[in-house]
């Protein structure tokens, strides 16, 4: 049980386009959801808090009008990359938190190339 | 505010040694803390978690941590390593949300 998957794993786009990275919890509902980017070599930054029906929570220096996250429903959220730039190449991993836990479970993560 | 150390960025054992991986916090309440291993290219696995009680923690894997406050440390140990051991390990906080450690990347040699 709590499995997270992201779709896609991979993606290849070009400098100037957007690309939606979708995370879906499949056997639990998930109030919350969170948005983590990591750098190679790196840790694990949050980017973004989003809560089912209401707006994200950026963290400091996240642009919310490049990284659009949307949470529409209690198994879906998704981030927005809008156009992209070659630095904004990364790994980027969502989590869920169940409405009875508060342990976050981790999807398998995207890796973007923006070329 | 709240910060994780993980003081060895890169540790190298030998298969069926024993392992030690450091971890130290700076959170002003008891906070609550996590241990995950992440394979390359893959997303993060819970191993352990401390909330409250008993301050030795098992996870799984074969994997154990140890909670002191009086030194601010939760760090990981498994008494025999194996080879599907090696990946990188993160340490993390929990207070409004997950604060991680830059990890430390496990090599294991045959």
């Amino acid at each position: 049980g709590a499995v997270v998957s992201q779709h896609p794993s991979r993606v290849i786009c070009k400098s100037g386009t957007s690309v939606k990275i979708e995370c879906r919890s499949l056997d639990f509902q998930a109030t919350t959801m969170f948005w983590y980017r990591q750098f190679p070599k790196k840790s694990l930054m949050l980017m973004a808090t989003s809560n089912e029906g209401s707006k994200a929570t950026y963290e400091q220096g996240v642009e919310k009008d490049k990284f659009l996250i949307n949470h529409a429903s209690l198994t879906l959220s998704t981030l927005t990359v809008t156009s992209a730039h070659p630095e904004d190449s990364s790994f980027y991993i969502c989590s869920a938190r169940p409405i009875s836990s508060g342990e976050q479970y981790f999807g398998p993560g995207t890796r973007l190339t923006v070329t | 505010a709240q910060s994780v150390t993980q003081p060895d960025i890169h540790i190298t054992v030998s298969e069926g040694a024993s392992l030690e991986l450091r971890c130290n916090y700076s959170y002003g309440a008891t906070p609550y803390l996590f241990w995950y291993v992440q394979s390359p290219g893959q997303g993060l696995q819970l191993l352990l978690k401390y909330f409250s009680g008993d301050t030795l923690v098992q996870g799984i894997k074969g994997f154990e941590a140890e909670f002191k406050r009086s030194q601010s440390s939760f760090n990981l140990r498994k008494p025999s390593v194996h080879w599907s051991d090696a990946a990188e390990y993160f340490c993390a906080v929990e207070a409004d949300k997950l604060i991680f450690g830059t990890g430390t990347r496990l090599q294991v040699f045959p």
